[in-house]
């Protein structure tokens, strides 16, 4: 079964409006959490990284005053697409990091991704 | 820097035709993962493999085998007596050796259509 989950897998917002995505680690705490990108026929990009406690680490050309990033548990990150514009319309995954000695191998497990259409 | 390059955008092949898919990469780690993702339409993630830099053994998963060259920096994955239920984009990825994700880099993607 899943151990990263995303909520919600579809979202539809006006422009200008925000929306938040939530990224949860199910059966094990997640210092380092990561949100990527993926626009139509193209590969996953990162962009940021967010760690527990701390401020997320934005790749460069991602505007981190539009895509806030907020993980303040161990098992949550989310990212609140801010002002959102059509051309923001893409979906969004999360992976979290899963250490070594949680009774599984240091690893990254996937969310199911999250389609944001803003219209 | 690293780089992962799946020169095969897109294939199509009938259903039981073998497939493989190419997965070249780049990296001055000598402590690295390689991984295989399958992506269907509805957009998830799927996790087939992921290989460390130190194990070259190629390993068959029923009818999925994934060979690693370390002299030829490729990771190709093979699908044998392909069906439709392989459509789907295939993504290799690239980690270092610190596996915290920052430096964790998909290719491209191939999509593979198989058709009935």
């Amino acid at each position: 079964g899943a151990v990263v989950s995303q909520h919600p897998s579809w979202v539809i917002c006006k422009s200008g409006t925000s929306v938040k995505i939530e990224c949860r680690s199910l059966d094990f705490q997640a210092t380092t959490m990561f949100w990527y990108r993926q626009f139509p026929k193209q590969s996953l990009m990162l962009m940021a990284t967010s760690n527990e406690g701390s401020k997320a680490t934005y790749e460069q050309g991602v505007e981190k005053d539009k895509f806030l990033i907020n993980h303040a548990s161990l098992t949550l990150s989310t990212l609140t697409v801010t002002s959102a514009h059509p051309e923001d319309s893409s979906f969004y995954i999360c992976s979290a990091l899963s250490r070594q000695g949680q009774g599984r191998r240091n690893t990254i497990y996937f969310g199911e991704g999250s389609w944001l259409t803003v219209v | 820097a690293q780089k992962v390059t799946q020169a095969q955008t897109e294939i199509s092949v009938v259903e039981k035709e073998d497939v493989t898919l190419d997965c070249v990469y780049e990296t001055r780690d000598t402590t690295y993962y390689l991984f295989w993702y399958k992506q269907p339409p509805s957009g998830e993630l799927v996790f087939l493999i992921r290989r460390n830099s130190f194990d070259e053994q190629n390993e068959i998963s029923g009818r999925y085998s994934w060979n690693f060259q370390k002299s030829t920096s490729s990771f190709n994955f093979t699908i044998t007596a392909s069906q439709v239920v392989d459509s789907a984009v295939y993504f290799c990825a690239l980690s270092e050796a610190s596996i915290n994700g920052q430096n964790f880099v998909f290719g491209p993607g191939t999509r593979l259509s198989v058709l009935p």
